[in-house]
């Protein structure tokens, strides 16, 4: 049972360009959304997250949207840049006793010069 | 501020062979967690602690595998016996209470 799905394996986009990478989520009990962000025999690097009682939050060239009522949110960067080629995972967090986050599949992006 | 430090970096074994992992959570994290993150997959939690209680490990599977968090501190995973399925790289990540996780560089473990 998949509650958090990244559908696009894989991103290319040119560099200056907008990269938008997008996850959907089915489990309404999630209150916190993050994108983490991997190079290559690295862990997860936190990059940005929003609450649930937001739509929009915004750090430099990346902004996340938050969508309810469709259950999707989306990462935006914005102009994007060779170093931005990673893969990006969503995470959604569950707030019931604990805090459980879980992983989409990711999307590899790779930005070109 | 030191990350979350994890050893070793890499470990090749056979299957059926005993694997032990370490992990040292950020000063002050009340929380750590354990993912198995396969190729090509997400990240999977296997264990959750709460300073030196499990609050979560109900996708660890205890025919094989076991961890630990000593004093509420450092952590060990330990694989025992292992099989090939368990080739993956092995993530620990800590928190604050209501905090982000932040993860470290993680164990990539091939059974051979």
């Amino acid at each position: 049972d998949q509650q958090v799905k990244q559908n696009s394996p894989s991103l290319s986009v040119q560099e200056g360009r907008i990269s938008i990478l997008n996850c959907d989520y089915t489990n309404s009990m999630f209150d916190y959304f993050l994108w983490y962000k991997k190079y290559p025999a690295e862990g997860p690097t936190f990059l940005i997250s929003i609450s649930s009682i937001k739509d929009k939050n915004e750090d430099g060239r990346f902004t996340v949207f938050l969508n309810k009522s469709a259950k999707h949110l989306s990462l935006h960067i914005v102009p994007s840049q060779p170093g931005d080629s990673a893969v990006y995972f969503c995470a959604a967090r569950v707030t019931s006793g604990t805090y459980k986050y879980i992983f989409g599949t990711g999307t590899r992006l790779k930005v070109l010069a | 501020e030191a990350g979350v430090a994890q050893s070793p970096r890499y470990k090749i074994i056979e299957k059926r062979q005993s694997v032990a992992f370490w992990c040292n959570p950020i000063s002050g994290h009340a929380t750590l967690y354990w993912y198995q993150q396969i190729l090509g997959q997400g990240p999977k939690l296997l264990i959750q602690f709460q300073n030196n209680g499990v609050v979560d490990d109900s996708q660890l599977p205890k025919d094989r595998f076991s961890a630990e968090r000593l004093k509420g501190v450092d952590s060990t995973l330990k694989i025992q016996p292992a099989k090939l399925e368990d080739s993956a790289v092995y993530l620990c990540a800590s928190s604050p209470n209501l905090g982000v996780a932040f993860f470290g560089q993680g164990t990539r473990l091939t059974v051979v």
